[in-house]
């Protein structure tokens, strides 16, 4: 039971390069997320997908692009990559049920640089 | 709209010695949930604690608790005995119900060092 997987764990970019970030999960959980971390402002939801074929922006969409794939798979896209986009990704993934925890899981992150 | 705050970016603690993390919260939902999470400096996200809205006791797993004051909307994150592995990043988080499923809003994080 591998949990959340991330591809790749670190990447550099130079500005105005594309890159798919992957994200799988092995749970079966319907939902899944997609979040950015810069020091000092927490974890910011770029997109999330409450099942598979859809998907809704978050706080901060703006320069990325998602597919869920399948129920497994949600993958991230950058088609134009920015120095602002530097930052740490994490994939996260969640059961949507009444009375649960229904706490998130989260993958070990990828470390984009863009310069 | 739905906020978390956590005003403390960085604790102290002696090793041994207890220590609370402040978070609140803001919602006009009846039914939410929060949950602590922590983040060592390896980067990985660790699931500590969860408090229903509705959930009359404080929650507790091992050596931590969560004060939860409905009223006065805070989830504050005790941690009893601490120890040097406890030194992390530590965020609060809050879960609402959005287009058929669960949204999460975090904190902006505070760092605790546990010192020996």
């Amino acid at each position: 039971n591998a949990g959340v997987t991330q591809t790749p764990k670190f990447q550099v970019l130079k500005t105005g390069q594309s890159m798919t970030l992957q994200c799988a999960q092995d749970m079966n959980h319907n939902s899944m997320y997609w979040y950015r971390q810069d020091p000092g402002m927490g974890l910011r939801l770029i997109y999330y997908s409450a099942s598979e074929g859809t998907t809704d922006k978050g706080e901060v969409p703006n320069g990325y692009n998602v597919s869920r794939l399948n129920k497994r798979e949600f993958s991230l896209r950058l088609e134009s990559a920015a120095p602002s986009q530097t930052s740490v990704y994490f994939c996260a993934s969640s059961e949507f049920s009444e009375g649960e925890y229904n706490e998130q899981f989260f993958g070990p992150g990828t470390r984009l640089t863009v310069l | 709209a739905q906020k978390i705050t956590q005003t403390q970016p960085g604790m102290f603690v002696q090793e041994k010695e207890a220590v609370t993390l402040d978070c609140t919260y803001d919602t006009s939902d009846q039914s939410y949930g929060l949950f602590w999470y922590k983040q060592p400096s390896s980067g990985e996200m660790i699931f500590l604690i969860y408090q229903g809205s509705y959930d009359e006791q404080n929650a507790t797993e091992g050596r931590y608790s969560l004060n939860f004051q409905k009223a006065r909307k805070s989830a504050n994150l005790v941690i009893s005995a601490s120890q040097l592995g406890d030194s992390a990043m530590y965020f609060c988080a809050m879960r609402e119900v959005t287009s058929g499923t669960y949204k999460y809003i975090f904190g902006t994080g505070t760092r605790l060092k546990v010192l020996a």
